[in-house]
């Protein structure tokens, strides 16, 4: 079946260094992939869509990479703050509805 | 509205009663989504609406699970003779029907519910 796989385990980084989040698709070729964020108690917020003939995409600290061959989306986050510690997902899209297919989240905390 | 709203936004409710789950998307947004996310769990899909008609029920895991939409805009998830199992967080997302560069889902805040 198709999957979005991503690292289950937290990362802990310390202020100011670069975060980078793993998100590896398995059984389909997603035409995208998105990435949210999302806080304890609340729904995810979009941050970013990737498109499959897209290698990088940038929005201020962030930065996705999609590498079609390799099956894996990259997500980093320059400059990290503790601010920035929340649960990340990576999501596929699923084909002719739309609809996402998502990962786990990987859980980010940044200690000051 | 502003955002996508879910109410209740917590519910608890004894094993075999039914529950309504209520949605109301952005203004505008054509396609609407349930989702459900489990404790430690990633989001899974129950079924997408487009205008009023629910393409895609593929993810409903049970036919005590339904869902409507009506006038292109509220939608109601209805769970009948509840189980323990059924416990999560029960999300809503809305977009405009396509995935554009610059946008995604927009998620309300969720019903959590417990069955008792």
């Amino acid at each position: 079946s198709q999957k979005i796989e991503q690292n289950s385990e937290a990362l802990n980084i310390q202020e100011g260094k670069t975060a980078t989040l793993t998100c590896n698709y398995t059984n389909y070729s997603p035409a995208y992939l998105q990435w949210y964020r999302q806080d304890p108690g609340r729904g995810p917020v979009f941050l970013l869509l990737i498109r499959e003939n897209e290698k990088e995409k940038r929005k201020e600290r962030l930065k996705v990479t999609f590498d079609t061959t390799l099956k894996q989306s990259l997500f980093h986050i320059t400059a990290s703050q503790p601010a920035d510690s929340a649960t990340y997902l990576c999501a596929g899209s699923g084909g002719a509805t739309n609809k996402l297919i998502f990962g786990t989240g990987t859980l980010l905390a940044v200690q000051p | 509205g502003a955002g996508v709203s879910q109410s209740p936004s917590n519910k608890v409710t004894e094993k075999g009663k039914d529950v309504e789950l209520r949605c109301d998307p952005i203004s505008g947004h054509t396609a609407l989504y349930w989702y459900r996310q489990s404790l430690g769990q990633g989001l899974e899909f129950l079924i997408y609406f487009q205008g009023n008609s629910a393409p895609d029920k593929s993810g409903l895991p049970s036919d005590r699970f339904s869902a409507e939409r009506t006038g292109g805009s509220v939608s109601t998830l209805t769970i009948q003779r509840t189980q323990q199992e059924d416990s999560a967080v029960y999300l809503c997302a809305s977009s405009l029907g396509r995935a554009t560069p610059n946008y995604g889902y927009t998620f309300g805040s969720g019903t959590r519910l417990t069955v008792v």
